[in-house]
């Protein structure tokens, strides 16, 4: 079965600079979200999106912006990177139009490891 | 805001035993779901089971199973016949139900190491 797909897998850059990651749901999953797992940490929510529109956001720096494409794909742009920005950054899809409990399910990609030297 | 705790930090049984991993959240909600997720040393985070807080019995996916304690706000994930492949961080999470995108809520993990 077709996974979520993540790209880059790996991304070093220095600090202020910017890094963009993309994500591509699962096919037919119209919701997307981004969590940010630090070192030896749990995942942190920062924004989802559903059927292109922003619907929740949370912990989510003002130098971070993400969108979702018309063919449901997003995109978390990332600026003025800081070294506390280094962490492992999940992308995860779900299907509003799965049943009654399987649309709450969260599928995660392999996630984009993010280095900041 | 909604907390999970997971209070056991690591924990280590030999292969083939049953071991279960502890999770307690906190919320006023009333319509939410529990999840448990698996994060092998791949760093992948996979999906073990989930459970819908309105359903009295509690879930079971193959060699895994909850209890959950609704009134007590616990939600354990039970690993019978454990596999070398078991061994991962796990992690509880919480959703809280509503018009829209749900976010999960992470507790804290709990590393699990199955021995030969």
């Amino acid at each position: 079965a077709a996974g979520v797909i993540q790209s880059p897998r790996h991304l070093i850059k220095e600090k202020r600079e910017t890094a963009t990651l993309k994500c591509y749901p699962i096919p037919r999953h119209d919701t997307v979200y981004w969590y940010q797992q630090g070192p030896g940490q749990d995942p942190q929510f920062l924004i989802s999106f559903y059927e292109k529109m922003q619907s929740d956001k949370g912990s989510i720096p003002d130098r971070f912006s993400a969108q979702q494409f018309s063919d449901y794909h997003s995109e978390l742009n990332m600026s003025s990177l800081e070294l506390g920005d280094s962490a492992l950054y999940f992308c995860a899809s779900s299907s509003t139009t799965g049943t009654s409990g399987s649309r709450y399910e969260q599928y995660f990609g392999p996630g984009t490891r993010l280095t900041v030297t | 805001a909604q907390t999970v705790t997971q209070s056991q930090p690591e924990m280590s049984v030999q292969e083939a035993e049953t071991v279960t991993l502890s999770c307690t959240y906190d919320t006023s909600e009333s319509n939410y779901y529990l999840f448990w997720y698996k994060q092998p040393p791949s760093r992948q985070m996979i999906l073990v089971i989930r459970q819908e807080a309105y359903k009295q019995q509690n879930a079971t996916e193959n060699r895994f199973s909850v209890n959950f304690q609704k009134a007590a706000k616990s939600f354990s994930l039970k690993i019978s016949d454990s596999q070398l492949g078991d061994t991962a961080m796990y992690f509880c999470a919480f959703m809280k139900l509503f018009q829209g995108a749900q976010k999960l809520v992470f507790g804290q993990g709990t590393r699990l190491t199955i021995n030969p």
